[in-house]
């Protein structure tokens, strides 16, 4: 089993619509859980942490479950520009596991 | 802000030379990282540096070193590159603590094919 897995996708949505993205980790002792977003062929770049409680920042809300070991990423209506790679990650003390990412095209 | 600066951006090798990736960091983070990313899969670290002096192996060291040469500059070393090894390679850095976990900041990557 991958220590993070993720919903590879392609996640096909028009502009305007919400869209939801599990993670689910195996190791129960993590500490920290990232969301980044990763355009073809470019660094992956911080969108947010996610905290125990539940954020949110703008269009986008992040939970995690640590009983269920997984985090969620939502967004809501859906911009062009958020067409993108979704990775979520997961810190073990000095590593982070990366999930293999999730793949979203917002069309018009 | 330069944050995290990668060279070169793209390398072609033949199989059996050998290279260095340069990475270095203006953040004044503790941690540094390498990652090699193949398409349709996830980052996988090769190796890491917690702190200057120190480095770590990853999930998949095989074919390389690395060298924390100062706080602020991690090379990684293909010594005898193989075609396996064509793959875009990132580095990153983060301030780490027990109890102060912050995200990773990536360069912009290296793109390295190896004939």
């Amino acid at each position: 089993r991958k220590e993070v897995e993720q919903d590879p996708g392609p996640f096909n949505v028009p502009e305007g619509a919400t869209v939801a993205f599990n993670c689910t980790y195996s190791n129960s002792a993590s500490q920290s859980f990232f969301w980044y977003r990763q355009d073809c062929r470019k660094e992956p770049k911080l969108l947010m942490s996610v905290y125990s409680s539940g954020n949110e920042d703008g269009r986008f809300t992040a939970q995690l479950n640590r009983a269920s070991q997984y985090i969620s990423l939502l967004i809501r209506d859906s911009k062009l520009s958020d067409s993108a790679t979704y990775l979520c990650v997961v810190n073990e003390g000095n590593d982070m596991r990366f999930g293999a990412g999730t793949r979203l095209t917002v069309k018009p | 802000n330069a944050g995290v600066t990668q060279t070169p951006k793209f390398q072609v090798l033949k199989t059996g030379q050998s290279m260095t990736l340069q990475c270095a960091q203006d953040m004044n983070h503790n941690s540094m990282y390498w990652y090699r990313q193949d398409p349709g899969m996830g980052l996988r670290l090769i190796y890491y540096s917690a702190s200057e002096g120190t480095t770590d192996k990853g999930e998949v060291p095989n074919g390389y070193n690395v060298s924390r040469l100062n706080k602020r500059e991690f090379s990684l070393r293909l010594e005898s590159a193989a075609p396996s090894q064509t793959s875009v390679y990132f580095c990153a850095s983060r301030i780490f603590g027990t109890e102060n976990n912050q995200p990773q900041h990536f360069g912009d990557g290296t793109r390295l094919s190896i004939l």
